[in-house]
């Protein structure tokens, strides 16, 4: 079985931190994602990544940044969180590049900003 | 621009009664149809999949689908529901590129 895991269920930060969320997928996957699920928005893509070092843009990248030095970890950063980032996050892979193919998700994490 | 749009933010239904999640797209290219679902405190995981073939679509736990392109839709169902589907449901197209464009989310309330 795809197995994806996120570092924490649940964080608590405070204006202004620097905060890292890390994901871990053990499939050799090519593809890896970020999402914010809000009620009643639905799951919004934040940045994705076909390989190493390489990312792009989702629907909704403003105040975050993404790392990806290896293949099995993909990390978002919140560079200087706000209270509008309080939020649950969630990770996804999948298999390659150009395939629509299912996405793996991992637990998520419920983040706070105070 | 691709889209998609859950038409019902919560259906409540009684167990063994049947069920059915609206989902209508958009889309100007080939699409591609998912429903993922989310138990309490879990992430996302797929009932099934729409990729090319039979426009009937079966999933797990005796859930199905049915693209309907002239419609652009691709609705769920499952002919008797148990208090275990109680869950929130997601609508979701994709391109050829693989990335997800999600509904808003249905909330399944079965109740005894």
């Amino acid at each position: 079985d795809v197995k994806v895991t996120q570092s924490s269920r649940y964080l608590v930060k405070r204006t202004g931190e620097k905060v890292f969320l890390e994901c871990v997928q053990d499939m050799d996957h090519e593809n890896m994602f970020w999402y914010r699920q809000d009620p009643g928005l639905g799951l919004r893509l934040i940045y994705f990544s076909y390989d190493v070092k390489m990312k792009e843009k989702g629907d909704i990248p403003e105040g975050y940044s993404v790392s990806r030095e290896k293949k099995e970890r993909f990390s978002l950063i919140l560079e200087s969180a706000s209270t509008n980032q309080t939020s649950m996050y969630l990770c996804a892979s999948s298999t390659k590049r150009d395939s629509p193919d299912t996405q793996y998700f991992g637990p998520g994490t419920r983040l706070t900003v105070l | 621009a691709q889209s998609v749009t859950q038409l019902d933010s919560q259906v409540p239904v009684f167990e063994e009664a049947p069920v059915e999640l609206r989902c209508n797209y958009s889309s100007s290219v080939s699409v591609y149809l998912f429903w993922y679902v989310q138990y309490p405190n879990q992430g996302l995981q797929l009932l099934l999949k729409y990729l090319s073939g039979s426009t009937l679509v079966k999933g797990i736990n005796g859930f199905e689908a049915e693209f309907n392109k002239s419609q652009t839709s691709f609705h769920l169902r499952k002919p008797s529901v148990h208090i275990s589907d109680t869950a929130e449901y997601f609508c979701a197209v994709s391109d050829h590129t693989g990335k997800l464009i999600f509904g808003q989310g249905t909330t399944l309330q079965v109740k005894p």
